[in-house]
């Protein structure tokens, strides 16, 4: 069965400890990203990668990292969590970059930060 | 940046009844997609369709897209409690999808 498995799917923490959200698809996709999603403020992408060691910031990538060692892995890294970046998480993967198929959607990590 | 602008933003109707969303857009665009997302859940592509077409189905599913316009409507008909979740649509950018910020349909049983 297709699918993106993000771990965990609920994550409590505390302010400036490091957490990594794992993310990894069964697709042979190139093309992955992150999403968070707030209220009144919908879907923002943070990073993406069009392939293995490529990857670019999205539209909010400020306190996040990312890496792509392996096409079937994409990693989001908060170094030092702060509380505005509690949210609801999603990874993403797509056989084409341009968006020209569908996306696959992981089940979303729903990060709180105290 | 929030391309996808839809309304309403909130639906509720019975169960049978249809239900219609729609969605504008600014920029042109190769393709509009629609996806579904059950409460605090991962999105779920529903259908595709794309900028030289008019209109697509897909079982309980009608899209149309009026690129003239700018804007694109979601139909589902005979709706099931199953159908409550919240709908988007989508527009792809470089490297990413831009979502509107979605209807939230509510099917009374």
């Amino acid at each position: 069965e297709a699918q993106v498995t993000q771990n965990p799917r609920y994550l409590i923490t505390v302010t400036g400890k490091k957490l990594t959200v794992t993310c990894s698809q069964n697709m042979n996709h190139e093309y992955m990203s992150w999403y968070r999603q707030d209220p009144g403020l919908g879907l923002r992408q943070i990073y993406y990668s069009m392939n293995v060691e490529v990857t670019d910031k999205g539209d909010v990538p400020e306190g996040y990292k990312v890496s792509r060692k392996e096409k079937r892995n994409f990693p989001l890294i908060l170094e030092s969590p702060s509380p505005n970046q509690t949210s609801l998480y999603f990874c993403a993967s797509n056989l084409s970059p341009t968006g020209s198929t569908e996306a696959f959607f992981g089940q979303g990590t729903r990060l709180t930060v105290v | 940046s929030q391309q996808g602008e839809e309304d309403p933003q909130a639906l509720s109707i019975q169960e049978g009844e249809n239900a219609t969303m729609n969605c504008s857009y600014k920029t042109s665009i190769n393709n509009l997609q629609w996806y579904r997302q059950n409460s605090g859940r991962g999105l779920v592509h529903l259908i595709l369709i794309r900028s030289n077409e008019r209109e697509k189905h897909s079982g309980r599913l009608r899209v149309t897209l009026d690129t003239s316009k700018k804007s694109s409507s979601l139909l589902i008909t005979a709706s099931r409690a199953a159908d409550t979740a919240s709908y988007f649509c989508a527009t792809p950018s470089t490297g990413k999808l831009i979502f509107g910020q979605g209807t939230t349909l509510q099917v009374k049983p």
